[in-house]
């Protein structure tokens, strides 16, 4: 099965910084990856699909790249309602589709 | 619009068995795989089943294979996970989530609010 590794586990920004959030797969997987954010006590909400396509409805403010084996969220301009939980998950070819460890988002 | 919810969580004994069910609407049911998703009380997320479009091909985690069967009908919109064998560490709320692809395998796009399945004597 394909292993995915997030970094950092957990990362402290203030409003208004630009954060990046690193996922790194064990094996090659293309472009299937996709970014979610949760928030506590809520359901995952998918953010970016395809490694850097926009889901409907999410600001600019988030983008995503990577191909292969490294992939990168981007968050500029932080604002209050951006401090969550951000995950990764591939979903090359059949399943399982693992997901990343998570990495906690929270306010310096 | 997308509406899944999820039911079914309760306290269940160690080597009990569960049926949890999630209801859909908002979209054509049969055209989509579904996805299980579940999450551990504090821990990440954690990948569990997904089964296709009309049923015909299921797939799961290494740490569910044989104890859960995954399951839908299609006719009432309804999609189900079968737990046996439940032991302390399935012990997680439980995401129905739609997969974004028509009559494909991709990720989950629109989730449920989850439901606590609890295993403990």
């Amino acid at each position: 099965d394909i292993q995915m590794t997030q970094s950092p586990s957990s990362l402290s920004a203030s409003v208004g910084d630009r954060v990046t959030i690193t996922c790194r797969a064990s094996q090659g997987i293309g472009n299937h990856l996709a970014w979610f954010q949760q928030k506590p006590g809520k359901a995952p909400k998918s953010l970016i699909y395809d490694a850097s396509s926009l889901q409907s409805g999410v600001p600019s403010k988030f983008s995503g790249s990577g191909s292969g084996t490294d992939f990168t969220l981007t968050i500029s301009s932080l604002q209050p309602e951006d401090f969550a939980t951000y995950y990764c998950q591939q979903y090359n070819g059949y399943p399982p589709y693992t997901f990343g460890q998570g990495t906690k988002l929270e306010i310096k | 619009e997308v509406q899944l919810v999820e039911s079914g969580g309760v306290v269940v004994q160690p080597g009990g068995s569960l049926r949890l069910s999630c209801a859909a609407s908002g979209f054509k049911f049969d055209d989509y795989s579904m996805h299980w998703v579940r999450q551990a009380p504090g821990k990440g997320l954690e990948w569990v089943s997904l089964i296709n479009w009309d049923g015909g091909r299921t797939y799961y985690a290494d740490s569910v294979k044989g104890r859960f069967t995954v399951s839908r009908d299609n006719s009432k919109n309804s999609l189900f996970l079968q737990m046996n064998s439940l032991r302390s560490e399935d012990t997680a709320f439980y995401y129905c989530a739609k997969d974004q692809s028509r009559r494909g395998y991709n990720y989950g796009d629109h989730w449920g609010q989850g439901t606590l399945v609890t295993v403990s004597s």
